[in-house]
C-alpha cells in the first residue's frame, strides 16, 4: 500500500480566512513533505519533516506555517493567503528523507 | 543535485513503445536517477529508479548509459492512460535532506 490521502481536495478561502489542508499516511513513512506547484509548472518543495521534526523549510512565508502532530499526520495551516498563492498543494511521504517518495492526489487551492 | 534535460514534449501511438529519454551529465557518483509521471491535476506517480544498472518492474524499464551521463525511460506498450508529464529526476539520496528537484518534464501524448 502506497496511498497518501490528502484533504479537502478542493478548497476555496478569502485572504482573510484561516484554513488548514490534511495529509496522512499508514506506511510507517517517517519522512513527510509538502510541496507546492502553479499551473503548468513542475511541483516544488515547501518543507520537509524527518522523524516528526521540520527539517527543511525552503524559504516559505510565514502565512504558510506546517505542522506534524504524529509521524502519519501532516497538517498546512493557512492565515492571510494572497491569490497568488493558488496552487495544487501536494504532500508525499517516504520511509525515510534518502528513500522514494510517495505522493498524494493534492488540494486544489483557490485565494479569492 | 545533477541538473537534467528532457524535450518539453513527444508523441507516441498507442500500443507502441514510449521511449522517452533524459540528460544528466553532470551526475555524480552517488545520484539516483528516478522517474516520476504527472497525469493532468493529479499526483506525481512514482515509476522507477536506478543507480548504474539497467531496472525493470511492472510499469517501464529504465535504461541508463555506462558513462551514466544519460538514460531512457521505456513504456512497453503505451496506452491512452500513459498520457501524462514524465519528470526525470537525479537526485543524491544521502544530500538536501530529501529535496526532490523537479524540471519541466517531458509531455507524452499517446495517440490511438
Amino acid at each position: 500500500d502506497t496511498e497518501v490521502t490528502q484533504t479537502p481536495k478542493h478548497l476555496v478561502m478569502g485572504m482573510t480566512n484561516k484554513k488548514s489542508l490534511k495529509c496522512e499516511q499508514h506506511m510507517g513513512h517517517r519522512a513527510m513533505y509538502w510541496y507546492k506547484q502553479k499551473a503548468k509548472k513542475p511541483p516544488e518543495l515547501m518543507f520537509v519533516y524527518s522523524y516528526e521534526k521540520l527539517s527543511i523549510n525552503e524559504s516559505v512565508p510565514s502565512r504558510f506555517s506546517p505542522e506534524c502532530p504524529n509521524s502519519s499526520l501532516l497538517n498546512l495551516h493557512l492565515h492571510a493567503l494572497q491569490p497568488e498563492d493558488s496552487a495544487l498543494y501536494l504532500c508525499a511521504s517516504s520511509q525515510d528523507p534518502s528513500d522514494t517518495q510517495y505522493f498524494g492526489p493534492g488540494t486544489r487551492l483557490t485565494v479569492l | 543535485d545533477a541538473k537534467t534535460t528532457q524535450p518539453p514534449s513527444m508523441d507516441c501511438a498507442e500500443g507502441r513503445a514510449a521511449n522517452l529519454p533524459c540528460n544528466h551529465s553532470t551526475i555524480s557518483g552517488n545520484e539516483y536517477v528516478y522517474w516520476y509521471r504527472q497525469i493532468h491535476s493529479q499526483g506525481p506517480q512514482y515509476i522507477i529508479h536506478g543507480l548504474k544498472n539497467n531496472e525493470t518492474n511492472e510499469m517501464a524499464s529504465l535504461i541508463i548509459t555506462e558513462d551514466r551521463k544519460s538514460s531512457t525511460l521505456i513504456l512497453p506498450h503505451a496506452t491512452l492512460r500513459d498520457t501524462a508529464v514524465y519528470y526525470c529526476i537525479v537526485r543524491a539520496t544521502y544530500n538536501q535532506g530529501g529535496k526532490l528537484i523537479f524540471g519541466q518534464g517531458t509531455e507524452l501524448s499517446v495517440k490511438p
